[in-house]
């Protein structure tokens, strides 16, 4: 079984719609982040989670917000969805520590119409 | 905040070839750099990273090398085969622990 995973993988949705992305990880990390992904941008930070009492914005929060459930679980909501919020998102972990290496999800694609 | 740039955004190489990423980054508190591959249809993954008390290293085909004082670090991967054909990302890291990523270079190895 996958280590970090997402559901759903694929959404299509419209304008002003909520919509709730969610990130499962089986690592026992402590962090957790969500990335969102654009063609010839890389990968911007959105929020990340140091533990579960901890929620930072990222480089692009505007828009989105967060839930850290559980150590486990991070989940991400647009709460009035807009076309340009249209791109792939991804969920990453990595332990707490003298360590950087984030361990990433299969990626969420979310169409906005 | 960090800025990384990555060069070049695409780049075809003949099988058995060598393929060269080069990234700049401008926070000199940066201490952290890895390489991820992205394959189509999944998430980044990592593939080598190097920390800045460390000029080079490497692992089988892939080699990262990093220069402090000009802040650029770049991946080297030789003898090319098709299943390197994929998506790298560069990114650089301080103590936060926050990655920050350069734009991506579309790797395409010919047969």
């Amino acid at each position: 079984d996958a280590d970090v995973t997402q559901t759903p993988r694929n959404r299509i949705t419209k304008t002003g719609k909520r919509i709730m992305l969610e990130c499962s990880q089986t690592k026992g990390h402590d962090r957790m982040y969500w990335y969102r992904q654009d063609p010839g941008l890389g990968l911007q930070l959105i929020y990340y989670s140091f533990d579960v009492k901890d929620i930072n914005k990222g480089e692009i929060s505007d828009g989105y917000s967060v839930s850290r459930q559980a150590q486990a679980k991070f989940s991400l909501s647009l709460e009035s969805a807009i076309p340009n919020q249209t791109a792939l998102y991804f969920c990453a972990t990595s332990a707490s520590g003298a360590t950087n290496e984030q361990f990433f999800g299969p990626g969420t694609r979310l169409t906005v119409l | 905040g960090e800025n990384v740039e990555q060069h070049p955004s695409t780049l075809s190489v003949q099988e058995g070839d060598s393929a060269v990423i080069k990234c700049t980054y401008s926070d000199s508190a940066s201490n952290y750099f890895p390489w991820y591959k992205q394959e189509l249809g999944k998430g980044p993954q990592l593939i080598i990273d190097i920390r800045s008390n460390v000029g080079e290293k490497k692992d089988q085909r892939i080699a990262v090398t990093l220069n402090k004082t000009a802040k650029h670090f770049s991946l080297h991967i030789t003898e090319t085969q098709p299943e390197d054909s994929a998506v790298y990302f560069c990114a650089a890291s301080s103590n936060d622990y926050k990655l920050s990523f350069g734009a991506g270079t579309t790797v395409t190895v010919r047969a």
